[in-house]
């Protein structure tokens, strides 16, 4: 049973505009979440994260969304710039348990 | 700076060798967890320790254990390597306790081929 689900594989966006990458749960005892974004041949790195109490987090041209009735998060990027091209991961975590992450959506800016 | 290190980068084994992925982390962290990846199936838990000599099966353990020896270290054996263990493997770890985030830190990753 998948609980955390990225159902977009892949997003093409052009360089400037807004990317929105989606992510949907189906444990309402998943408190803390966060993503990931990671390049080929490395390791992910923590991007930005939210907690349940809040339903928005901002981090310079990244903004996650949490929308806890709908059990959706999203995160935005604006503007989306070349570099951010790689695969995000979201995550979720209950009461500080092990991170469960989502099948990653492998984002691809065009100059 | 705090690290995970994952001993090799690229590996190439041969069916039905035994296997050793080593991560060493220097952040004095508790939990240390052991992922594969592979493409549209994401970060799949192998498995992971919550602190030393402590070992729990994740999602996908078939075909694989763990050693926790030393708090710093936590290995991932393939006992008999196979073909569809071809994988990236990555080795994470986080600090348990209040105050603390929740998120991992990643070693790099070790790409793996089972020929």
């Amino acid at each position: 049973d998948q609980q955390v689900k990225q159902n977009s594989p892949s997003l093409s966006v052009q360089e400037g505009r807004i990317s929105i990458l989606n992510c949907d749960y189906t444990n309402s005892m998943f408190d803390y979440f966060l993503w990931y974004k990671k390049y080929p041949a490395e390791g992910p790195t923590f991007l930005i994260s939210i907690s349940s109490i809040k339903d928005k987090n901002e981090d310079g041209r990244f903004t996650v969304f949490l929308n806890k009735s709908a059990k959706h998060l999203s995160l935005h990027i604006v503007p989306s710039q070349p570099g951010d091209s790689a695969v995000y991961f979201c995550a979720a975590s209950a009461q500080g348990g092990k991170l469960i992450f989502g099948q990653g959506t492998e984002l691809s800016v065009k100059p | 700076d705090v690290k995970v290190t994952q001993s090799s980068r690229y590996l190439v084994k041969r069916t039905g060798e035994k296997v050793f992925l080593e991560c060493v982390q220097d952040m004095d962290h508790e939990n240390m967890f052991w992922y594969r990846q592979d493409p549209g199936l994401g970060l799949r838990l192998i498995y992971f320790s919550y602190d030393v000599k402590m070992k729990e099966k994740g999602d996908i353990p078939e075909g694989y254990s763990v050693s926790r020896e030393k708090k710093e270290r936590f290995s991932l054996i393939l006992e008999s390597a196979s073909t569809n263990q071809t994988s990236m493997y990555l080795c994470a770890s986080r600090r348990t306790g209040t105050g603390f985030p929740y998120g991992y830190t990643f070693g790099s990753g070790t790409r793996l081929t089972v020929v």
